[in-house]
């Protein structure tokens, strides 16, 4: 089962509108990322937010992180048309054995 | 390019075939992770490897095997391969078992079992 789960799945916005996406998960966690796919290409790294952290910021991109709802949101402000891609958030188990869980995305389409 | 290689990028094969999926990780990092992404199932954590010993398992089937070589690069097997196993297989490496600074993932192989 997914560890982290993001909401919306997919997302149509036009071109300077900004985007929220939400990941949940069930865990604690140490950390958690955010990463961009465009279609059929390797994922990119975006941004990491450690547990005792609450924002982060990167760019057009503001990161949240609830721990005590174990949720995140990514924010993108003034989109384009470029960032349409699927994003998705990973997280890291506390188990000790540091591997990162995928949730199922969100594809984001950004209309020029 | 993001450092870590992937070959081949493209694999058609029958099923009940074996193949070798191969990826060289970024320079310098030791650790490397397998992950399958099919249409319905998302991105599957399949198994991790650090400096050349196997350190995390995830959803791995017994039909699938992987190992990373002292010059650090890694292989995934897959054998009697099923349709269901049409997916793409993405390598990612970091420079230590733990994460902080994110994984660098390759292109990814796309297999398809016909």
């Amino acid at each position: 089962s997914q560890q982290g789960e993001e909401d919306p799945q997919a997302l149509s916005i036009q071109e300077g509108e900004n985007a929220t996406m939400n990941c949940s998960y069930k865990t604690s966690i140490n950390n958690l990322q955010w990463y961009r796919q465009n279609s059929g290409r390797g994922l990119v790294h975006l941004i990491l937010i450690r547990s005792n952290e609450r924002e982060k910021h990167s760019g057009r991109l503001r990161v949240t992180l609830d721990t005590s709802k174990k949720s995140s949101s990514l924010l993108i402000t003034a989109s384009r048309a470029a960032d349409t891609a699927s994003y998705f958030c990973a997280t890291d188990v506390t188990s000790g054995t540091y591997k990162y869980i995928f949730g199922t995305g969100t594809r984001l389409k950004v209309l020029a | 390019d993001s450092g870590v290689t992937q070959t081949p990028k493209h694999l058609i094969t029958a099923t009940g075939q074996r193949v070798t999926l191969r990826c060289s990780p970024r320079s310098g990092d030791l650790s490397v992770y397998w992950y399958q992404q099919s249409l319905d199932q998302g991105l599957q954590f399949l198994i991790q490897y650090y400096n050349g010993e196997e350190r995390a398992k995830g959803n791995i089937l017994e039909r699938f095997s992987a190992q990373q070589f002292p010059d650090l690069h890694s292989e995934l097997n897959l054998s009697s391969l099923e349709l269901g196993d049409s997916a793409l297989y993405f390598c990612a490496s970091s420079a230590t078992s733990r994460t902080p600074g994110g994984y660098t993932f390759g292109s990814g192989t796309r297999l398809t079992v016909v």
